[in-house]
């Protein structure tokens, strides 16, 4: 069974282009979470999906950053205009289902994530 | 979700009980105690959690005190390749938030 997979695993762009992250979760996994760890700083939750739903955005910046999870398909953070800030590394997680509740592991599997940089 | 205290940072000899406590004085009934940890530029990996009773596994024990409001992860042999930023984390809602956590440095 395959780890969660995300690509690129580096990524190099330029100021004003669109980046996009790729994140293939595992196997009969249904709930993907993005998180993004600037350098020397610590993972921020940024978005959690299940397929063809937005669960909870909260960590999203409110411009230029989108993410989606078709029914087919990996789980893609799409961002726009980027800028030297947005330069980090961004990890995908998948869990088979929701992480809290009493039938929960809280346990998420974690991809080896992808490294943007923003010329 | 409860805050967590962590030490910022700890060694530990290789081959020696690595023990990383964690403070959550204002945890709640329902919420779990989970470890994660995050070598370095690698995605985090999954310890152990528990909620009342102590939990072992093939990686580590986690101890939690009988009020909840502090508990301890131990590796009981720790080895080079567990260096690494462990994190402990409170919570019962739909998402993980990661605190500062402790940076282990085991050394030879």
């Amino acid at each position: 069974n395959a780890g969660v997979m995300q690509n690129p695993r580096h990524l190099v762009r330029r100021r004003g282009q669109e980046a996009r992250l790729r994140c293939s979760p595992m196997k009969g996994h249904s709930h993907v979470y993005w998180y993004r760890q600037l350098p020397e700083e610590g993972l921020k939750f940024m978005v959690y999906l299940q397929k063809e739903n937005i669960i909870d955005e909260s960590g999203m910046p409110k411009e230029r950053f989108s993410a989606e999870f078709p029914k087919e398909g990996p789980s893609i953070l799409r961002i726009q205009q980027v800028v030297r800030g947005d330069s980090a590394a961004y990890f995908c997680a998948s869990s088979p289902r929701s992480a809290s509740g009493p039938s929960n592991t809280g346990e998420l599997f974690f991809g080896e994530g992808s490294r943007l940089t923003v010329l | 979700d409860a805050k967590t205290t962590q030490p910022t940072s700890m060694d530990c000899a290789e081959g020696r009980a690595a023990n990383l406590p964690c403070n959550h004085s204002t945890i709640s009934g329902n919420e779990y105690v989970y470890w994660y940890r995050q070598i370095h530029s690698q995605g985090p990996q999954y310890i152990i959690h528990g909620l009342k009773n102590n939990e072992t596994n093939e990686m580590a024990s986690l101890i939690i005190t009988e009020d909840r409001k502090s508990s301890t992860l131990i590796l009981p042999h720790a080895t080079l390749r567990d260096t690494a930023v462990y994190y402990c984390i409170v919570h019962n809602t739909d998402k993980l938030i990661f605190g500062t956590g402790t940076r282990l440095q085991v050394f030879p």
